[in-house]
């Protein structure tokens, strides 16, 4: 079976500083891996992708993330923080299963807090 | 292009009665899939639809059902509801290449069970 692991359930960093949510995943063969962002009250806003080539995958609001396929992890990254990044993310990978459709199953979702 | 849309937005039901929550997908994507999210739980997958056949299913019981209609459009279903079925529903669309996939979510339908 598939799985996603969020190990942090908050991360607080300093408005400026750089970030990271990790994320690390199991799944039968290639992965595709996402984040989305969660804010209070709205639905899951997409944020980047890896489906394949380069392992460095650059996305909207100037994150970033990379798929490291030895320690199977997809950690989500931005080089300055802003307060308005304060949200819930979310990790997603998304595999075959046993009918041969492939379904996204979803971390628990880490609480970013950037402290002005 | 528009993006996902989820009717209604917000609801309140009484415990024993039945909810139908609507979504309509991205245009071209045929996909429709619906999660339950709960500050408990996080964010539970429910189904999956495909050109009206359901694909996917997770572990809800059969208080839960969906249908997808020709046009893509979905409905979801909760009969006998219960207070634990507070929650947030969201409903995702997504399209699939052979080289890449992409899923987008909906505001989301905030279901309250008094």
């Amino acid at each position: 079976a598939q799985s996603v692991a969020q190990p942090e359930d908050q991360v607080n960093v300093a408005e400026g500083n750089p970030l990271t949510v990790k994320c690390t995943y199991s799944v039968s063969g290639n992965p595709y891996l996402f984040w989305y962002v969660q804010y209070p009250n709205r639905g899951l806003q997409f944020l980047l992708k890896y489906i394949t080539g380069d392992n460095l995958v650059k996305g909207s609001y100037g994150f970033e993330a990379e798929f490291n396929k030895s320690q199977t992890s997809f950690h989500l990254k931005k080089p300055s923080a802003l307060v308005s990044d304060s949200a819930l993310y979310f990790c997603a990978v998304r595999g075959s299963n046993s009918g041969g459709y492939q379904k996204v199953t979803f971390g628990t979702g880490t609480k970013l807090q950037v402290i002005p | 292009k528009a993006g996902v849309t989820q009717t209604p937005r917000y609801l309140i039901k009484t415990r024993g009665q039945q909810v139908t929550l609507s979504c309509s997908p991205i245009s071209g994507h045929r996909s429709v899939s619906w999660y339950q999210q709960t500050p408990g739980q996080g964010l539970q997958f429910l189904f999956e639809y495909f050109s009206e056949t359901q694909r996917n299913k997770g572990n809800f019981p059969g208080r839960f059902s969906g249908r997808q209609f020709s046009n893509s459009r979905s409905e979801m279903n909760v009969s006998t509801l219960e207070l634990g079925d507070s929650a947030l529903y969201l409903c995702a669309s997504s399209f699939e290449t052979g080289v890449s996939y992409e899923q987008y979510f909906g505001p989301g339908t905030r279901l309250t069970v008094t």
